[in-house]
This record gives C-alpha cells, structure tokens and sequence, in this order.
C-alpha cells in the first residue's frame, strides 16, 4: 500500500496568516496532486506537480514536489476565509491514485 | 457544460438490502474513478472502468462489491447485502483517456445502512 501522509491533520488561523501542508511518503510517484475539498463536495484538482523539485504557484498557492517525488508542500500566503477546507494530496501511479488523509484548514476572520 | 453526475446524492438502506450509486463522468470522458471515504481514513480508490472493461479493481472489496461501466448509460457501483461499516462516502471522478492525470470528481453518494 502507498501510504502519504498529510500534517498537520488539522490547523486553524487567522486571516492573514501564512501556512505550509506537508505530504510525505516513502514511495516514489510518478505526479502529485493537490485538491481541495468542501463539505458535502467533492474534490476539486488544484495542481499537478511531475518533476522532481518543481514549483508551481496558483495566487497565493506554492506548491512544491520534492526532488526525490516522494514529498510535496502546499503553501499559502495571507490566507482568507475563502481557503477554508480540506487539502488532500494524492501521489500518481500507473492507474492508480493514492490519497492523503488531508489537512482539514480553517482560516479566521 | 456538465461535469460528473452522481446519483443518489445520499441513500439510507437497511442492513442486507442492495446499494445502487450512479456516475455519470464528463462527456467526452471514457474513463471512470469510484472512490470511498470515511472520516478519519481519506479517500481510498476502488475500481479503475473503461467503457465495457474493468481495468483495475485492486481496491474493491472481494465480495458484496461489484462495478460496471456499461456501453451506454452510467457507471454503477452495486453493494450487495450491505452492512453497517458500507456508510461511507462514496465518489465518482472521471477522466478523458489513459494516462490523464486531471480527474474531475463527483459530488458523491452518501450511504447511510441502519
């Protein structure tokens, strides 16, 4: 089994805060995926990372794939209300992705 | 524009009645994704379908479990005497071809078995 880990599992701050997710494995994947789920939804892609080292930014959103692609950040800068929700990551393999069990993030007001 | 379709939204059955959920993927997608997620668990895939083929179904149960993406007409994910640990959340997402890493996923079916 490919197991990702997420943390933290669940994290609150206030508006305007910067905030890092981590995704971790022990196994390599040939992508990594970012998605955001909202309650009674389900999730929406947000990025998808295939070379080692690579970072891509969406707004306020860095996402970074670890040069060995077995690990993956997300972070968000000054984050706001609207960011509020679930963070999965999923690594790629063959057929198959394998889901984190996710950040669940609340922003403040 | 349609994205993917699921139905029922949510369903309650007894224990031992029979589970029917729904995908309909994107159109023009050919490849379908069903997915459960419990709380606490994540999202853990099931079966892998093609049009009229299962390509992968290392993630489905051995028994009780079955799924199938018919010509026509949607996906269908069927539960067989169902039992109180199948409440789940149970997702569909869909894909344009072999290879293509952008899923889009469904609203998902929440199953609820008193």
């Amino acid at each position: 089994t490919q197991l990702l880990e997420q943390s933290p599992q669940f994290l609150s701050i206030q508006e305007g805060e910067n905030l890092t997710v981590y995704c971790n494995s022990s196994s390599v994947f040939s992508s990594l995926q970012w998605y955001r789920q909202e309650p009674g939804e389900g999730p929406v892609l947000l990025v998808t990372v295939v070379t080692g080292g690579e970072v891509k930014k969406l707004k306020r959103l860095t996402f970074q794939f670890g040069d060995a692609r077995k690990d993956s950040s997300l972070h968000i800068t000054a984050a706001q209300p609207g960011d509020t929700g679930l963070y999965l990551c999923a690594g790629v393999t063959g057929n198959q992705f394998y889901f984190g069990t996710g950040t669940s993030l609340t922003v403040i007001p | 524009n349609a994205g993917v379709m699921q139905n029922p939204r949510h369903l309650v059955r007894r224990r031992g009645q029979e589970a029917r959920l729904r995908c309909s993927p994107m159109k023009g997608h050919s490849h379908v994704y069903w997915y459960r997620q419990l709380p606490e668990e994540g999202l853990k895939f099931m079966v892998y379908l093609q049009k009229e083929n299962i390509i992968d179904e290392s993630g489905m149960p051995k028994e009780r479990f079955s799924a199938e993406f018919p010509k026509e007409g949607p996906s269908i994910l069927r539960i067989q005497q169902v039992v109180r640990g199948d409440s789940a959340a149970y997702f569909c997402a869909s894909s344009a071809f072999t290879g293509d890493y952008e899923q889009y996923f469904g609203p998902g079916t929440r199953l609820t078995v008193t």
